[in-house]
């Protein structure tokens, strides 16, 4: 179990390029999140996949972010003409499917992406 | 819709001492409760989540947590904290059927001194 990974741990880009972030989570994890955290704030929720299926998007996700799990394993999150409010930490986290209806498991967190836009 | 309050943006202690880390929620139906830590340019770690069953909740690194329904609290205690302790630590809620989706409090910042 390595754990979940993120690349790339940090990102400084120009306000209006794109920019891609990736996801890895662990491996027999099947449930993967991602979240965005803003300084002296806790993290909030984007989005999440089971498997390769997007099954829920925050407001917060507007039409320049898009988040993709092609195959089910990996996860990529692109902004698109990134703007100075879009700096923040970027977290990533999986997690096994709830085993039964009204259970939980827990969600594992990678170390984030650091993204500050100039 | 769900909310966490940490009223505590930060709490200052002396090594050795207790700490109490508050944390209140509110929501219109049951929910699982958590506390997390960060250390600084780490991820989140879960250190104990209530799910249901008993209310005091014991997690890693000798923290514990209660559950008080009536009060919709979850405090995090530690009876001695340690330098090694200082992070923010976040709590969490997540309702039952909504994708385990987890809404964070604004986190509290805990500060050991020797």
């Amino acid at each position: 179990d390595t754990g979940v990974s993120q690349d790339p741990r940090h990102k400084i880009t120009k306000r209006g390029q794109n920019v891609t972030f990736r996801c890895d989570p662990i491996s027999e994890h099947n449930r993967l999140y991602w979240y965005r955290q803003t300084l002296g704030q806790g993290p909030e929720f984007l989005t999440y996949f089971q498997n390769e299926a997007q099954l829920e998007k925050s407001r917060l996700l507007s039409d320049r972010f898009s988040a993709e799990r092609p195959k089910g394993s990996f996860s990529t999150l692109e902004i698109q003409r990134t703007e100075q409010g879009d700096s923040a930490m970027y977290l990533c986290a999986s997690s096994d499917p709830p085993r039964a209806s009204g259970s939980l498991e827990t969600q594992y967190f990678g170390p984030g992406t650091r993204l500050l836009v100039l | 819709a769900q909310s966490v309050t940490q009223l505590d943006s930060q709490v200052p202690v002396f090594e050795e001492a207790p700490v109490e880390l508050r944390c209140n929620y509110s929501s219109s139906v049951s929910v699982y409760l958590f506390w997390y830590v960060q250390y600084p340019n780490q991820g989140l770690q879960l250190l104990l989540k209530y799910l249901s069953g008993s209310t005091l909740v014991k997690g890693i690194n000798g923290f514990e947590a209660e559950f008080n329904k009536s009060q919709t609290s979850f405090h995090l205690r530690k009876p001695s904290v340690h330098i090694s302790d200082t992070a923010e630590y976040f709590c969490a809620v997540s309702e039952p059927g909504g994708g385990n989706k987890l809404t964070f409090g604004t986190g509290t910042q805990l500060k050991v001194e020797l």
